[in-house]
């Protein structure tokens, strides 16, 4: 089993819609979450950090569960520009950040 | 922006030759990391620094080398390039004022013929 997986994708929706990207990890001993966003041929932005009590930003929402090890992200009223792909981070002992393969989304018009 | 570039941001070389790669940043952060992408896998870390002359391995050190004289250069250095080597290569820092946050340069994309 992979350390990080996330939904194979790829995702297409239309303009507006709402998309919930999943992600689980399978280090109990986890300790840092993060969503980053990766345009082509670009280096990974960090989109926000997921706290255990859940966290918005604008039209995205992270949520995570500890216990199911377990770490969601739901975009809502995408735009044009939210396509990209969505990579899950979780960061581990020490420095072990371990990335998911990634979800790539496009937003259609 | 976190004041991170890399050099060179292409390159294409031949099997067997000695590459090396640099990784500079401005804001002084202790820990700085070279990743490779490949089609089909996440990010995988090849050699993280912890400080000046303080490095380590990371899941995928085999056939690189790295250095760290000054704290704002980190030197990525491929002994004997191989096409198994042909990669995107990130490097990042660590902001640990900041949620342990990476933030990435801009990449550089090898070839190796």
């Amino acid at each position: 089993r992979k350390e990080v997986e996330q939904d194979p994708g790829p995702f297409n929706v239309p303009e507006g819609a709402t998309v919930a990207f999943n992600c689980t990890y399978s280090n109990s001993a986890s300790q840092s979450f993060f969503w980053y966003r990766q345009d082509c041929r670009k280096e990974p932005k960090l989109l926000m950090s997921v706290y255990s009590s859940g966290n918005e930003d604008g039209r995205f929402t992270a949520q995570l569960n500890r216990a199911s090890q377990y770490i969601s992200l739901l975009i809502r009223d995408s735009k044009l520009s939210d396509s990209a792909t969505y990579l899950c981070v979780v960061r581990g002992y020490g420095q072990n950040f371990v990335f998911g393969p990634g979800t790539r989304l496009s937003v259609l018009p | 922006d976190a004041g991170i570039t890399q050099s060179p941001r292409h390159k294409v070389t031949e099997t067997g030759t000695p590459v090396t790669l640099r990784c500079h940043q401005t804001e002084n952060h202790r820990y700085m990391y070279w990743y490779r992408q490949d089609p089909g896998h996440g990010l995988r870390l090849i050699h993280y620094s912890y400080g000046v002359k303080d490095t380590d391995k990371g899941e995928v050190s085999d056939g690189y080398s790295v250095s760290r004289s000054k704290t704002e250069d980190f030197l990525l250095t491929l002994e004997s390039a191989t096409s198994s080597q042909t990669s995107v290569y990130f490097c990042a820092i660590r902001d640990q004022d900041s949620t342990d946050t990476q933030y990435f340069g801009p990449g550089t994309r090898l070839t190796v013929l």
